[in-house]
């Protein structure tokens, strides 16, 4: 299994409070990123990190923050909580952006609820 | 707006029997694709990828794309009662970013 691990696996919070939500990798893969599953719709991309301190948004960045201070640590942080937020949410990892085989691995996620 | 549509199912396939998955895709430029399954609860781990028109198998799996039509499915050979799960369809889209369907919840009955 590829060593990424998130950190809290369930966090429960109030309307109105920073969470932030931990991705740790220990493949040293350039490609970090941070999806929201929700029902009914795939993964959706939030931010990803091509490199340290490289990042940019995905389809759904609004609310959100991320930083990538180390190759092997990506944060993502949700300013102010909405219960629009409550999700589950995953990083995942990846070598490359290009190559037409790369794979994704995903970490266990973080169920994230709002309330 | 880069799209992934599939079918959310259920789809219940007897023991034994092919379990067919479709996935169609909008961005005609897209380069490679992706069938990830994931179990209730857990993340989404890589079956199998396929780029180039045609099939490709790999042991009861079978990826089969379309580009001039714009679909992949995935054939599941032989199917077990450990085979339920939801599969993901995702497409690499001209943009390199990774565009993924709502999957397809696969129910084998014993």
């Amino acid at each position: 299994d590829a060593g990424i691990t998130q950190s809290p696996r369930h966090k429960v919070t109030e309307t109105g409070t920073p969470v932030t939500l931990r991705c740790h990798q220990t493949e040293n893969h350039r490609y970090m990123y941070w999806y929201r599953q929700d029902p009914g719709h795939g993964l959706r991309l939030i931010h990803y990190s091509y490199g340290v301190k490289d990042t940019d948004k995905g389809e759904v960045s609004d609310g959100y923050s991320v930083s990538r201070s180390k190759t092997e640590d990506f944060l993502l942080t949700l300013e102010s909580a909405t219960s629009s937020q409550t999700s589950v949410y995953f990083c995942a990892i990846s070598e490359s952006e290009v190559a037409l085989n790369t794979e994704a691995f995903f970490g266990q996620g973080t169920r994230l609820t709002v309330v | 707006q880069k799209e992934v549509e599939q079918n959310s199912g259920p789809l219940s396939v007897p023991e034994g029997a092919i379990a067919s998955l479709n996935c169609t895709y909008s961005d005609r430029g897209s380069q490679s694709f992706f069938w990830y399954r994931q179990y209730s609860g857990k993340s989404p781990e890589l079956i199998m990828f396929i780029y180039s028109n045609g099939d490709k198998e790999d042991g009861r799996f079978t990826a089969q794309l379309n580009k001039a039509s714009q679909y992949v499915s995935l054939l599941i050979r032989d199917s077990q009662p450990s085979d339920s799960a939801t599969y993901l369809c995702a497409v690499k889209a001209s943009n390199y970013q990774l565009i993924w369907g709502a999957g397809t919840k696969l129910i084998i009955k014993p």
